[in-house]
């Protein structure tokens, strides 16, 4: 099964800053790559699917990038509502699978 | 709009089996891919399956082959997963969760609230 790799862990930033989380496949996924956040106690919200797509409602200052096994979320500028943690997914493969996550903590 | 509603907590001894619902409203559910998902306590998410609710058609994770069942009533519109020979390292948060189109796209955008369920002697 493919191995998703999420860096880094844990990413300390101050609201208005920008943020870049990473998410390396062990093999090509195409473009086929999910982001998701997660905030404490809730379920997983959709944010980016297909490398580059933003889900219905997501801020546009979501975006995310890349193909075959390097893949970047960058949100442009943090607001306080976007430290949580998110999560890559590949859909390429069955079965499919999730990146470890990266936290993004206020700093 | 769309709500995937689950069934409360669970506590159950190693060995035994545990039945989570799903009930979805605000869509047709036959329409949809149904997966199920679940999150060890601090940890990430593992994928474990899916059910077609049209034909009742189900596809497990390996790691779950063997102990894991999905079905589903489309009388009332509700998905379950079952799992069963539970061990302390099944104590977990399950996630029903929705695919986004009516193919199996293998990604989801309406997600039920989680159902924790622990397994302790």
């Amino acid at each position: 099964e493919i191995v998703l790799t999420q860096s880094p862990a844990t990413l300390s930033l101050s609201p208005g800053e920008r943020a870049t989380l990473s998410c390396r496949a062990s093999q090509s996924v195409s473009s086929f790559l999910v982001w998701y956040q997660q905030k404490p106690g809730q379920a997983p919200r959709l944010l980016i699917y297909d490398a580059s797509n933003r889900a219905t409602g997501i801020p546009a200052r979501f975006s995310g990038s890349g193909s075959g096994t390097d893949f970047t979320l960058t949100i442009s500028s943090l607001e306080p509502e976007d430290f949580a943690v998110y999560y890559c997914q590949q859909r390429s493969n069955w079965p499919p699978t999730f990146g470890q996550g990266t936290r993004l903590e206020i700093k | 709009q769309v709500q995937l509603v689950q069934s409360g907590a669970e506590v159950k001894k190693p060995g035994a089996s545990v039945k989570v619902s799903c009930k979805a409203s605000g869509n047709t559910f036959t329409d949809y891919y149904m997966h199920w998902v679940r999150q060890a306590p601090g940890q990430g998410l593992e994928w474990m399956g899916w059910i077609n609710p049209n034909s009742g058609g189900t596809n497990y994770a390996q790691n779950f082959q063997g102990r894991v069942t999905m079905t589903r009533d489309t009388s009332i519109s509700t998905a379950y997963m079952e799992l069963s020979r539970l061990r302390s390292d099944d104590t977990a948060v399950y996630y029903c969760a929705r695919v986004v189109t009516t193919v199996n796209l293998y990604y989801f955008d309406y997600w039920g609230q989680g159902t924790l369920v622990t397994v302790s002697s």
